[in-house]
């Protein structure tokens, strides 16, 4: 079975740029999540999809973060524009009968 | 909201029993997991308890569930240096599928 896939693996870019990541979740699993990890810290939950629907979005940084669940699988994450505290691993993660399980993540610096 | 607490950092001898410890404060949590994160990498699944169970072994890995106290435990026997990794708890309530994560336990195996 295929794991999560994300990319980039990683980026680097300037302040006030965008940037894009993609994930695909593992087939099947109707739930997908965005986490940001910043270094030493837990995942923090961003957004969590059901389907292609979003069920919490509490967390998400609307002005700047934006998330979409294409046809309920795939779905990319944007920070437009990016500040330097958003220097982070993003990680996506989804979940199928009770288990879940992560992509690679992608690192993000902003400089 | 929700908390879950962990101790920061273990060290511990190869070959010596490893116990990381997870506090949370949600009594209506209903699947309790510990996912391990080595540099560089994503969260991986290495178990995970429901709600009415008091233990779980898996090999090497034994979970402990106190719900009275709302305690979490890890044990991890023979430790060998593979095992050096930032360990996460993480608690889910019930209809929800919302993951809390604690900060993370980085352990250390002195060889």
């Amino acid at each position: 079975e295929a794991g999560v896939a994300q990319s980039p693996r990683y980026k680097i870019i300037e302040k006030r740029q965008s940037v894009a990541f993609w994930c695909n979740p593992i087939s099947g699993h109707a739930t997908l999540y965005w986490y940001q990890q910043i270094l030493g810290q837990g995942p923090k939950l961003l957004i969590q999809f059901q389907n292609n629907g979003v069920v919490d979005d509490s967390q998400l940084p609307k002005d700047r973060f934006s998330a979409e669940r294409l046809k309920g699988v795939d779905s990319t994450l944007k920070i437009q524009p990016a500040k330097l505290e958003d220097s982070a691993v993003y990680l996506c993660a989804s979940t199928g009968r009770n288990e879940q399980f992560f992509g690679p993540g992608t690192r993000l610096t902003v400089l | 909201g929700e908390d879950v607490e962990q101790s920061l950092f273990l060290s511990v001898r190869e070959g010596d029993s490893s116990v990381i410890n997870c506090t949370y404060t949600d009594s209506s949590s209903t699947y309790l997991y510990w996912y391990k994160q080595e540099p560089g990498a994503g969260l991986q699944l290495l178990t995970y308890i429901f709600s009415n169970m008091d233990m779980k072994q898996d090999q090497r890995l034994t979970v402990l569930l106190n719900k009275k106290d709302k305690h979490l435990s890890l044990r991890i026997a023979d430790t060998q240096t593979g095992d050096s990794a930032i360990y996460f708890c993480a608690v889910v309530t019930s209809g929800t599928y919302k993951y809390i994560f604690g900060t993370g336990t980085r352990l250390k195996v002195l060889a």
